[in-house]
């Protein structure tokens, strides 16, 4: 079993679409992320939620947010996304700051169209 | 801050030997280590804690320089299985998270 579920597999929304991409970790991890990822680069962090606090990277854009309904919950609320967000979305949960790695759900693949 | 890391490709034949190297201007806490294979999600593969701590579960050494903020991952006797591209991520003292380095993308051939 994946132990960091994502919904869903793929996605396409136009860019006048509100959507939402879901993450849900079964490893008792206290800190979530949320990294984006295009061909051929590295994933970048987009969002740190750690012992019930947000980080935010601030190069994000407001089209993005996030919520974290409990601990092992993360979503990724979209709106008014340009076709550039099209990228491979990727969830992450793991121990703590030097605890231990993390673990990467399977992705997303958002087209914005 | 991203780290920096070299090469950005590295052609091996099976049974060879690879080293890849990762450094970072800031001082780190933690260096990690992923694979990725097309298609698919980062795999950990390993992680160096400043103090010398390691932990992994996989039979890939790798070492830190706390001194020079440097990191290095040793895959010896490649097998096929080991073509990917690697990341390192790298935590600082005051943060929960992780950059990742650009990738090198390591190619086994038979």
């Amino acid at each position: 079993d994946t132990e960091v579920t994502q919904t869903p597999k793929h996605l396409v929304m136009g860019m006048t679409n509100k959507k939402s991409l879901k993450c849900e970790q079964h490893m008792g991890h206290r800190a979530m992320y949320w990294y984006k990822q295009k061909a051929k680069k590295p994933p970048e962090l987009m969002f740190v939620y750690s012992y019930e606090k947000l980080s935010i990277n601030e190069s994000v854009p407001s089209r993005f947010s996030p919520e974290c309904p409990n601990s092992s919950l993360l979503n990724l609320h979209l709106h008014a996304l340009q076709p550039e967000d099209s990228a491979l979305y990727l969830c992450a949960s793991s121990p703590g700051q030097g605890g231990g790695g993390y673990t990467f759900g399977s992705g997303t693949r958002l087209t914005v169209v | 801050q991203q780290p920096v890391q070299s090469p950005q490709a590295v052609i091996l034949r099976e049974g060879e030997d690879a080293v890849i190297n990762c450094s970072s201007s800031k001082a780190l806490y933690s260096v990690h280590w992923y694979r990725q294979k097309h298609g698919e999600a980062p795999v950990f593969l390993m992680i160096l804690l400043k103090g010398g701590e390691q932990k992994g579960h996989e039979k890939i050494s790798a070492s830190f320089n706390e001194k020079k903020q440097q990191s290095s991952l040793y895959l010896t006797a490649s097998q096929l299985s080991y073509s990917g591209t690697y990341f390192c991520g790298t935590e600082g003292w005051n943060n929960n998270d992780m950059r990742f380095g650009a990738g090198t993308r390591l190619t086994v051939k038979p």
